[in-house]
């Protein structure tokens, strides 16, 4: 079942802009996980923060993550046109399999 | 790093007809594999959970006579659509994870399966 909400569902913005996509979640998590799916494609895994971790860089992402609030952000910046994709998050619990919950997603264009 | 491989990428079948998608991870060994489904412009939802050598564990609402799932061995497992109708028609992917990386992300996905059943 899918537990997490994204915001907003599409985001158009110019190059070099920021992009900033929010993910909710309704129960405990150990982890939370961003993934890039260009479309009609597979995903790729970004970045994964821990429920003890509050902030993670990698490159040009940045993910807050507010476990009172049961809710992350994925901030792009300066965006380019490649960047260009749909953007989920999903909560990853220590259940039986260590499943992932995804979002539904938001699709970001960036406009060259 | 981990890469998983899912066959085909895209099939067309008739009505009727039963369709097999493969997902195999190609450098490491994955006792749990997950199968999804994806519906144009929407999320991924999980339909199930293969276990090796083991019965999968299906999502409530997915109905396993319809969807059969075999995980055989440590690098394979199969999506078996039956008798397939049009509503069957959606983009499938799997994933799997190498064993202790589930703090590393590690989760590694399919490129995918688009069915189309005309």
């Amino acid at each position: 079942s899918q537990q997490g909400e994204e915001d907003p569902q599409a985001l158009s913005i110019q190059e070099g802009e920021n992009a900033t996509m929010n993910c909710s979640y309704k129960t405990s998590i150990n982890n939370l996980q961003w993934y890039r799916q260009n479309s009609g494609r597979g995903l790729v895994h970004l970045i994964l923060i821990r429920s003890n971790e509050r902030e993670k860089h990698s490159g040009r992402l940045r993910v807050t993550l507010d476990t009172s609030k049961k809710s992350s952000s994925l901030l792009i910046t300066a965006s380019r046109a490649a960047d260009t994709a749909s953007y989920f998050c999903a909560t990853g619990t220590y259940n039986a399999g260590n499943m992932l919950t995804f979002g539904g997603g938001t699709r970001l264009m960036v406009k060259p | 790093g981990a890469v998983v491989s899912q066959h085909p990428s895209r099939v067309i079948c008739k009505s009727g007809t039963s369709v097999k998608i493969e997902c195999r991870s190609l450098d490491f060994q994955a006792t749990t594999m997950f199968w999804y489904r994806q519906f144009p412009k929407k999320s991924l939802m999980l339909m199930a959970t293969s276990n090796e050598g083991s019965k999968a564990t299906y999502e409530q609402g997915v109905e396993k006579d319809k969807f059969l799932i075999n995980h055989a061995s440590l690098t394979l497992s199969t999506l078996t659509v039956t008798s397939a109708h049009p509503e069957d028609s959606s983009f499938y992917i799997c994933s799997a994870r190498p064993s202790g990386t589930v703090d590393r992300g590690g989760y590694t996905f399919g490129s995918g399966t688009r069915l189309t059943v005309v």
